[in-house]
């Protein structure tokens, strides 16, 4: 079966670091995109960046750039979103995703099933 | 990239039509037939309802469709039902391997 596996929810303090990650199964990881999406409670999606596990050509969206980390290890196909302080306002649902090439119709065709991110006191 | 513009909120009746819009730029939206769209229920999954402007994929219903405008796309859903009543989610490819999300747009049915 082809699906994107995510790690379990975490409760964080503000300043604490994270790292969590999705698993790609059924399917070459090294050949396509992996992009996270955050979802803040109430809120809409927002494309955050992408890697392509093949090279590790990573993409970030402006508003994300520096605030977070994204890699992957192709060799357990297992692509990471990572914090290095938290804040408050990261409390969100995270969501890997496959979104097909430019060529292929650029649409995501897979998502994982959330991580949600808690951050208080 | 600027997040694309979509309203808050529309709201129907059942057995009515609906249409809800998804404005970028000419960098995105505008220059690419890349936007799709996505349903989502709460506390669940995006679920893919349109691609590639107006395609549907196999299993959604034909009372959904797409179409774009110069920088701006929309969505269509007639003959709405209570099962419609969803979040829904516009995304366009941006070029150069990246993507952006509009706002989001609440249906109220």
């Amino acid at each position: 079966e082809v699906q994107l596996v995510q790690s379990g929810a975490e409760v964080k303090k503000p300043g604490e670091s994270l790292k969590i990650s999705c698993k790609g199964s059924g399917y070459s990881f090294t050949n396509y995109w992996i992009g996270w999406v955050r979802q803040m409670p109430g809120k809409g999606l927002e494309w955050m960046g992408n890697i392509y596990p093949g090279d590790s050509d990573t993409r970030y969206s402006p508003p994300f750039r520096g605030q977070v980390t994204i890699s992957a290890d192709r060799s357990i196909s297992t692509a990471y979103l990572q914090w290095n302080s938290l804040k408050a306002s990261d409390t969100a649902t995270y969501y890997c995703a496959r979104p097909l090439a430019e060529v292929s119709g650029a649409y995501i065709d897979l998502w994982g099933q959330g991580t949600l991110v808690t951050v208080s006191s | 990239q600027s997040a694309l513009t979509q309203p808050a909120s529309v709201s129907g009746s059942p057995g009515q039509s609906i249409t809800i819009s998804c404005t970028g730029t000419s960098s995105d939206v505008g220059n690419y037939n890349l936007v799709s769209w996505y349903q989502q229920h709460p506390g669940k999954v995006p679920k893919l309802m349109i691609y590639e402007g107006s395609k549907r994929p196999s299993g959604v219903s034909n009372r959904f469709s797409g179409s774009k405008s110069g920088n701006t796309a929309s969505l269509t859903i007639s003959g709405l039902q209570a099962e419609d009543e969803a979040d829904y989610h516009c995304c366009s490819y941006a070029g150069r391997s990246s993507w952006v999300f509009g706002g989001g747009t609440k249906l109220t049915v």
